[in-house]
């Protein structure tokens, strides 16, 4: 079960758009449409952005979606704003009640 | 408020065995599956296992099974994260998430558990 692969760093001006990749296998992301984002700023608990694809939690920003196109799935932050500046995890379920997590990105607010 | 309250970190030698926990409240415990997540000193996330606290039924990451067990206690709607022989890699902040059946997403999570093992 390896971890699932996404870019080690992305960064963006305020106001802009950004994009996290998340690239599985047919194991996981391409065979199920449950994949769950997470934020984590330094020193806290992970928090739910995204999940089922493209589900947001109530609560959470619009500027937030979600996508996947065969084994990748993506995460996309809109009118990038300073206090998205954290790391991003990507989850999927696995098949036989097992989940996989992302390799996981920082994203630099510039 | 739904939350999951874990219990105080700890400093442990290896060899030494340790239960670690985490408590839900403001909610049916017993209605949700409670997982366990570690994260290593500057590293990423890594599914552990889950547990369903109505009948204990486990689902464990095999890279994990063995080295850990996962338990549960309805009457006081804590789950607990035991090691029988903790080693130094054993060092991480280690997570609990609600799960919700059929959800496929962990929320909320407890504060984290941070476990040092060093002799």
């Amino acid at each position: 079960q390896s971890a699932l692969t996404q870019p080690a760093s992305v960064s963006g001006s305020p106001g802009q758009s950004i994009t996290i990749s998340c690239t599985g296998t047919s194991r996981d992301v391409g065979t199920y449409d449950l994949v769950s984002w997470y934020q984590q700023h330094p020193g806290k608990a992970p928090k739910v952005m995204i999940y089922q694809g493209n589900k947001r939690p109530s609560g959470a920003s619009t500027r937030f979606s979600g996508s996947k196109s065969g084994n990748t799935a993506s995460l996309t932050i809109s009118g990038l704003q300073a206090e998205d500046e954290a790391d991003y995890y990507c989850c999927s379920y696995a098949g036989r009640n097992t989940y996989v997590f992302g390799s996981g990105t920082k994203v630099t607010v510039l | 408020e739904e939350q999951l309250v874990q219990s105080g970190a700890e400093v442990k030698k290896p060899g030494e065995s340790l239960t670690i926990s985490c408590k839900g409240s403001g909610y049916s415990f017993t209605s949700y599956w409670i997982n366990w997540v570690r994260q290593m000193p500057g590293k990423g996330l890594e599914w552990m296992g889950r547990i369903n606290p109505s009948d204990s039924y486990t689902n464990y990451n095999p890279s994990f099974q063995g080295h850990v067990t996962i338990s549960v206690d309805k009457s006081t709607g804590t789950a607990h994260l035991q090691w029988s022989s903790l080693k130094a890699s054993d060092t991480a902040m280690y997570y609990c998430a609600r799960e919700a059946s059929g959800d496929y997403r962990f929320d909320p999570w407890g504060q984290g558990t941070l476990v040092t093992v060093s002799s």
